[in-house]
C-alpha cells in the first residue's frame, strides 16, 4: 500500500512570498494529483502529473519520479490562495481510487 | 452545467439509524467513489465502482454498503454497524481509459450522528 506523506502539515506566511509544499510517496504511481480544498469542504483538481513539471498561473507542480517525490510551488502568494493542499496518487493502472496524504493548511496574511 | 451532486450538504442522525448519502453525476463517466475525510487525516477509500452493478470495497468498508443501479447514481449508506460514522463523506467520478485518471469531486456531505 502506498503511503504518501506531505509537508510541512501547516504553513503561514506573508503576502506575496513564494511557497513550496513537499510530497513524498512510498511506492511507484502511474500518476500524482494535487488538489485545493476550501474551508467548506468543496475539492478542486489543480494538476495531475505523472512526469516534469506542470504550469498554472502562479502555480508550479514538479514531480520527480525516481525520488518519488512531488513539489507544489506557489509564486506570489495571495490570501485567496489560503486553504489546505492535499498531494494524492493513483498507485494502480486501473480507476481504483486515490491514496492520500494528510494535507497542508496554508494561511497567507496579506 | 456538468458535474457531481451530493445531498444533503449537512446531516445530522441519531445513533443506531441507518441513513443514506445521495451522489448523482452528469459527467458520463463510468467510475464512481466514495471518501471519508476526518480531521487531521487524509482522505480514505470507502468504495468504488467501476460499471455499474459492480463495486468493490475500499480500505475502510466496514459498516457502509453501496449500489450502483444506474451509471449516474452512487447512494452510500452508513449502517448502525459504523462505529464512528461522524466524518465529512465525499464522492468522486473519473472516466475508465487513458493513463492517469483525473478524479472530479462533489461538493461533500457532513454527517454528524448525534
Amino acid at each position: 500500500k502506498n503511503e504518501v506523506e506531505q509537508s510541512p502539515q501547516n504553513l503561514t506566511a506573508q503576502e506575496g512570498e513564494f511557497i513550496t509544499i513537499n510530497c513524498s510517496y512510498s511506492v511507484g504511481i502511474s500518476a500524482l494529483h494535487w488538489l485545493q480544498q476550501h474551508p467548506g469542504g468543496g475539492i478542486v483538481s489543480l494538476f495531475m502529473l505523472s512526469s516534469g513539471k506542470k504550469k498554472h498561473g502562479r502555480l508550479i507542480a514538479t514531480i520527480n519520479i525516481q525520488e518519488k517525490h512531488s513539489s507544489l510551488h506557489i509564486t506570489a502568494s495571495h490570501p485567496r490562495d489560503s486553504a489546505v493542499y492535499i498531494c494524492a496518487v493513483n498507485s494502480g493502472g486501473g480507476a481504483d481510487g486515490l491514496t492520500f496524504g494528510k494535507g497542508t493548511h496554508l494561511i497567507i496574511q496579506p | 452545467d456538468g458535474g457531481i451532486t451530493q445531498s444533503p450538504k449537512y446531516l445530522f442522525r441519531k445513533e443506531g439509524q441507518n441513513v443514506t448519502l445521495s451522489c448523482e453525476q452528469n459527467l458520463n463517466h463510468d467510475a464512481m467513489y466514495w471518501y471519508r475525510q476526518d480531521p487531521g487525516q487524509g482522505l480514505r477509500l470507502i468504495y468504488y465502482s467501476q460499471i455499474v452493478n459492480d463495486f468493490q470495497k475500499g480500505d475502510i468498508a466496514e459498516g457502509y454498503s453501496v449500489s450502483r443501479e444506474k451509471k449516474e447514481s452512487f447512494p452510500l449508506t452508513v449502517t448502525s454497524a459504523q462505529k464512528n460514522p461522524t466524518a465529512f463523506y465525499l464522492c468522486a467520478s473519473s472516466i475508465i481509459g487513458g493513463n492517469p485518471h483525473e478524479q472530479f469531486f462533489g461538493p461533500g456531505t457532513r454527517l454528524t450522528v448525534l
